[in-house]
């Protein structure tokens, strides 16, 4: 089993569209959760922190369940420029700096 | 500098050639690290390097694999005798310590074709 799992995509929606993201993480100790975006051959940005009471960010909301440890990203009135690859990222290792990424959902935003 | 930055971006050796590839964090950043992604796939952990602590090398896929870092800043990994399954993307990340909860900052990548 991987580490972080992420929806395997691609998802193609159309303007506007409302979209959801599924990620669940193996390791229960897990401490902190990201979500990425990385555009077609760039490198991958921070896209907002994720936490326990889950929050927003404009029309980007993320959740988490430690519970089920299912991690979320809703993106709402999707965007031409949403188009971009999703990547789900987990604090693996408690207390040591390093971050584990999903192999990410492709969202691709259509006209 | 304003960001992390990798060189060469494009490199492409041929197969038995070792090659060295460069990272210059963030200025301040005292946390590197080095992932690569090959095509299509996620992110792939190689190695870490906090201040003046050993560095954590559990990622690292093979002893072909060594990377240093000089003074607290500019870091090099190496690839000796490369290999075709070592073409990817590697990708250098800083983050100040304190603050990893806002994750990492990366580099743009070396492209490493390997022929």
């Amino acid at each position: 089993r991987k580490e972080v799992e992420q929806d395997p995509g691609p998802f193609n929606v159309p303007e506007g569209a409302t979209v959801a993201f599924n990620c669940t993480y193996s390791n229960s100790a897990s401490q902190s959760f990201f979500w990425y975006r990385q555009d077609c051959r760039k490198e991958p940005k921070l896209l907002m922190s994720v936490y326990s009471s889950g929050n927003e960010d404009g029309r980007f909301t993320a959740q988490l369940n430690r519970a089920s440890q299912y991690i979320s990203l809703l993106i709402r009135d999707s965007k031409l420029s949403d188009s971009a690859t999703y990547l789900c990222v987990v604090n693996m290792r408690g207390s040591a700096r390093q971050l584990t990424f999903g192999s990410g959902t492709q969202l691709t935003v259509l006209p | 500098g304003a960001g992390v930055s990798q060189s060469p971006s494009n490199k492409v050796t041929e197969k038995g050639k070792d090659v060295e590839l460069r990272c210059d964090p963030i200025s301040g950043h005292t946390a590197l690290y080095w992932y690569r992604q090959s095509l299509g796939q996620g992110l792939e952990f190689l190695i870490y390097f906090q201040g003046n602590s050993a560095p954590d090398k559990s990622g690292l896929p093979s002893d072909r694999f060594s990377a240093e870092r000089t003074g607290g800043s500019v870091s090099t990994l190496t690839i000796q005798r490369t290999q075709q399954e070592d073409s990817a993307v590697y990708l250098c990340a800083s983050s100040l310590v304190a603050d990893y909860n806002y994750g990492y900052t990366f580099g743009s990548g070396t492209r490493l074709t390997v022929v």
